[in-house]
């Protein structure tokens, strides 16, 4: 079945600091897609990242990093050196391919970054 | 480019009358669009899938007569709350999978009923 996990509900650090969103999935599949998507108070979702399963390589995009090991079934996502413009909910996503393309989310992990 | 555009942006209406929402996708054709509902302060959940020119296919717990769907062309999908009540006040999200890219989700639509 499918399923993500975000175990950390709501976390605060302040300005500067380095954070670390976990998050773990469940699937039978073998190709499968995961996304990262930050929801700020006005609630559109923005799109930060997409990793198909065949790749393990991480990646870092200016202060984002991602770290994606399929042995843990983990697609971690690190914020260095925050900003209060980082706060926002954040979603980490599955898709397997053969599901008709549909995303499942966790549900979230709500980011306070205080200044 | 590959962007969905979803209207409004957010609605009021009256307890037992019914809202429409649009989702659009406006500069690629979509046969396949997902609709979500998200409560506050909790995570999207899929409500359906829309099929351009077939049935809607609802996820499970989710009403087909409360939550009308019709995607009758490549760029349109439309979200009917029938009967609205309290209770389906929410935001509702729509998203596309153009080809050659990841999801794009619409704006979202937060629906309050009074």
């Amino acid at each position: 079945a499918q399923k993500v996990t975000q175990a950390q509900t709501e976390i605060s650090v302040v300005e500067k600091e380095d954070v670390t969103l976990d998050c773990v999935y469940e699937t039978r599949d073998t190709t499968y897609y995961l996304f990262w998507y930050k929801q700020p108070p006005s609630g559109e979702l923005v799109f930060l990242i997409r990793r198909n399963s065949f790749d393990e390589q991480n990646e870092i995009s200016g202060r984002y990093s991602w770290n994606f090991q399929k042995s843990t079934s983990s697609f971690n996502f690190t914020i260095t050196a925050s900003q209060v413009v980082d706060s926002a909910v954040y979603f980490c996503a599955l898709s397997e391919a053969r599901r008709d393309d549909k995303i499942i989310f966790g549900k979230g992990t709500r980011l306070h970054i205080l200044p | 480019g590959a962007v969905v555009s979803q209207h409004p942006s957010w609605v009021i209406c009256k307890s037992g009358t019914s809202v429409k929402i649009e989702c659009r996708s406006l500069d690629f054709q979509a046969t396949t669009m997902f609709w979500y509902r998200q409560f506050p302060k909790q995570s999207l959940m899929l409500m359906a899938t829309s099929n351009e020119g077939s049935k809607a296919t609802y996820e499970q717990g989710v009403e087909k007569d409360k939550f009308l769907i019709n995607h009758a062309s490549l760029t349109l999908s439309t979200l009917t709350v029938t009967s609205a009540h309290p209770e389906d006040s929410s935001f509702y999200i729509c998203s596309a999978r153009p080809r050659g890219y990841g999801y794009t989700f619409g704006s979202g639509t937060r629906l309050t009923v009074v």
